[in-house]
């Protein structure tokens, strides 16, 4: 299986302040990784699919990048409503796996 | 286009145990549809995925012979069920939606469902 490796595990942040988080895969995926934001007590929500491309009516404060193994989500500038917990995960090959979170919170 | 699951379950070890998922809005035949897993205070775990069009599944070797993933295309609606239960299953279940790439592949999760809550006690 694919080891999908998040960092930090943790952050903390002001509102305003721009973010990002690494996702690193164990082996190659090439661009075939998605982004997620889980809200307390809610079904995680789609922000980013094949790496850096945007789902629909996700706005533009996020974005991501990457190929191969190294990966990022940013967050341009950190609002209230986007202290939530993100996950990546990896679709190039079965089974697929998600990294283990990264809670941001606010400072 | 949504998902929508069915309600919380409460059961007992041993007891067998069937969820839904319905799509609305679109094909249903056209899209997989995935289960994921999150056990309380943890992070997603990736159960298996089904593409209703030709009934393929593929399971995470985790819960390969744990659970049965199946659909029904008459009623658009995915299954992800359960022939004895333990306690370890207790977990907030999700389906999402993902889009066919490449011809045959699934691609990355775009609508999730909003979850069906598992209780197993005895």
């Amino acid at each position: 299986d694919i080891q999908m490796t998040q960092s930090p595990s943790s952050l903390s942040a002001s509102v305003g302040d721009r973010v990002t988080i690494t996702c690193r895969a164990s082996q190659g995926i090439s661009s075939y990784l998605a982004w997620f934001q889980q809200k307390p007590g809610k079904a995680p929500k789609s922000l980013i699919h094949t790496a850096s491309s945007l789902q629909s009516g996700v706005p533009s404060k996020f974005s991501g990048s990457g190929s191969g193994t190294d990966f990022t989500l940013t967050i341009s500038s950190l609002q209230p409503e986007d202290f939530a917990i993100y996950y990546c995960q990896q679709y190039n090959s079965y089974p697929w796996t998600f990294g283990q979170g990264t809670k941001v919170e606010i400072k | 286009v949504q998902l929508v699951q069915s309600g919380a379950e409460v059961k007992k070890p041993g007891e067998s145990l069937k969820i839904s998922c319905k799509g609305s809005g679109y094909s249903f035949t056209n899209y997989w549809i995935g289960w994921v897993r999150q056990m309380p205070g943890k992070g997603l775990e990736w159960m298996g995925i089904i593409y209703p069009g030709d009934s393929d599944t593929k399971y995470s070797p985790s819960f390969q012979g744990q659970v049965t993933i199946s659909v029904d295309n008459s009623i658009s609606t995915a299954y992800l069920q359960w022939s004895s239960l333990e306690a370890s299953d207790t977990a907030m279940y999700y389906c999402a939606r993902s889009p066919v790439i490449l011809v045959l592949y699934a691609g990355a999760f775009d609508i999730w469902g909003q979850g069906t809550m598992v209780t197993v006690s005895s």
